[in-house]
């Protein structure tokens, strides 16, 4: 199995601010994923981290806003840029061992 | 398209009574795994069961039981004598061996048990 930390585990940030969230394994990892829930709904891909290359990211979802950075096997952060009252949501932090997935705590931002 | 259906958005019963979940999924890949997930109020998602698409045998784990049926691509789960501890979301998700294995996640079913 695999121990995922995600921090900051909530915040409230004001608009035009970033935020820069942290996920730390215990494991080294091929490939590790950004995922956000909005209010109400599912969970939805924004990006895959991988090391040593560019994140790959799904549709909807840009560099620029959500930039990601990936310097080790074991470490992964994603920055909400320019948050709007929009970008409140809960996101999560989630890597596969073989084929099991498993997923941080979550963060749960409040852009006001 | 949509690769994981939950057709029920939400569900309300009382304590005792049995609560089925509907899930239906759609890849083209033979080699895929179906998973459920608990997101009780506290955010977390808690992982309940991992099904690869060789095996489609039903599984039976305390009051929760899952029942995998290829020929109609539906993961369905049952919670027998409902307790108010399992009022949460509950998430089908679907992971495809084309995709990285990624999750895709169906829309989620609000389950809500009353005293």
């Amino acid at each position: 199995s695999a121990v995922i930390s995600q921090k900051p585990s909530r915040d409230i940030c004001q608009r035009g601010t970033s935020l820069t969230i942290q996920c730390q394994v215990d494991s080294q990892v091929t490939m590790m994923f950004w995922y956000r829930q909005q209010p109400g709904q599912s969970l939805t891909l924004i990006a895959t981290a991988n090391q040593g290359s560019e994140a790959t990211y799904e549709s909807g979802f840009v560099i620029d806003k959500f930039p990601i950075s990936r310097p080790n096997l074991t470490f992964s952060t994603l920055t909400v840029s320019n948050m709007s009252p929009e970008d409140s949501s809960i996101y999560l932090c989630s890597v596969n061992l073989g084929t099991e997935a498993f997923f941080g705590q979550g963060t749960r931002l409040t852009v006001v | 398209a949509q690769k994981v259906t939950q057709a029920q958005t939400e569900i309300s019963v009382v304590e005792k009574e049995d609560v089925t979940l509907d899930c239906v999924y759609e890849t083209r890949d033979t080699t895929y795994y179906l998973f459920w997930y608990k997101q009780p109020p506290s955010g977390e998602l808690v992982f309940l069961i991992r099904r690869n698409s060789f095996d489609e045998q039903n599984e039976i784990s305390g009051r929760y039981s899952w029942n995998f049926q290829k020929s109609t691509s539906s993961f369905n789960f049952t919670i027998t004598a409902s307790q108010v501890v399992d009022s949460a979301v509950y998430f089908c998700a679907l992971s495809e061996s084309s995709n990285d294995y990624k999750l895709s996640f169906g829309a989620g079913t609000t389950v809500t048990v009353r005293a």
